[in-house]
């Protein structure tokens, strides 16, 4: 079925260093993607968002870009820091012909942080 | 401002119980919607709520089942609980809907044996 997939489980990187978190949807009709971080034991935490109006959008330190050509999704983190380690989930909302359906979450990437 | 409130925080229930999990939304949040979260099937949507109203639903059986009450605040239930729902179900607010940014709770981590 239709699904939003991340590329790897596990990314490794050093402190300081840029993170880059990849993600491919599949349905061309979605129109909403957010990425949200998890850390051990809480819920889902928002980072950004974007609608496929747009190819980029920016926030502190993250940057999310959307390639609706190959329906690619990716997260940028700048000077990665120990707090940045967590489960990177990437999630599209797409609509069917009640409306908007519930968000179809990706794998999840874990993001460790070498010191 | 308060986030979003799930009690209770664990819960141990046996095969073919009922369970019955709350979710308190954040003030002013009129849409909550219901995730399963499971380490083989990841974060899988169950429901959505708006006005008390169930507005869409995800690919569960009949024995997940939800309600909202007239303050926002929402509960769900599963009935005849089996071994497979076990896990964590996650709960979210928004102000109006699930394409918008959503406010996830800590999580009622449900262990069936």
């Amino acid at each position: 079925g239709e699904s939003v997939g991340l590329h790897l489980p596990t990314l490794s990187v050093q402190e300081g260093d840029n993170s880059i978190i990849n993600c491919a949807y599949s349905n061309s009709a979605s129109d909403y993607f957010i990425w949200y971080k998890q850390e051990s034991g809480k819920g889902p935490q928002f980072i950004i968002d974007i609608r496929s109006n747009m190819d980029k959008r920016q926030g502190q330190r993250v940057t999310v870009l959307l390639n609706k050509t190959v329906k690619h999704l990716s997260l940028q983190i700048a000077a990665t820091q120990p707090g940045d380690s967590a489960v990177y989930f990437c999630a599209e909302n797409r609509y069917s012909g009640g409306g908007a359906d519930g968000l179809t979450f990706g794998k999840g990437t874990h993001l460790i942080i070498q010191p | 401002k308060a986030g979003v409130t799930q009690t209770p925080r664990y819960l141990i229930k046996t095969r073919g119980q009922q369970v019955t999990l709350s979710c308190s939304p954040i003030s002013g949040h009129r849409s909550v919607s219901w995730y399963q979260q499971t380490p083989g099937q990841g974060l899988q949507f169950l429901f959505e709520y708006f006005s008390e109203t169930q507005r869409n639903k995800g690919n569960f059986p009949g024995r997940f089942s939800g309600r909202q009450f007239s303050n926002s605040r929402s509960e769900m239930n599963v009935s005849t609980l089996e071994l497979g729902d076990s896990a964590l179900y996650l709960c979210a607010s928004s102000l109006a809907g699930t394409d918008e940014k959503l406010f996830f709770g800590s999580g009622t981590q449900l262990s069936v044996l």
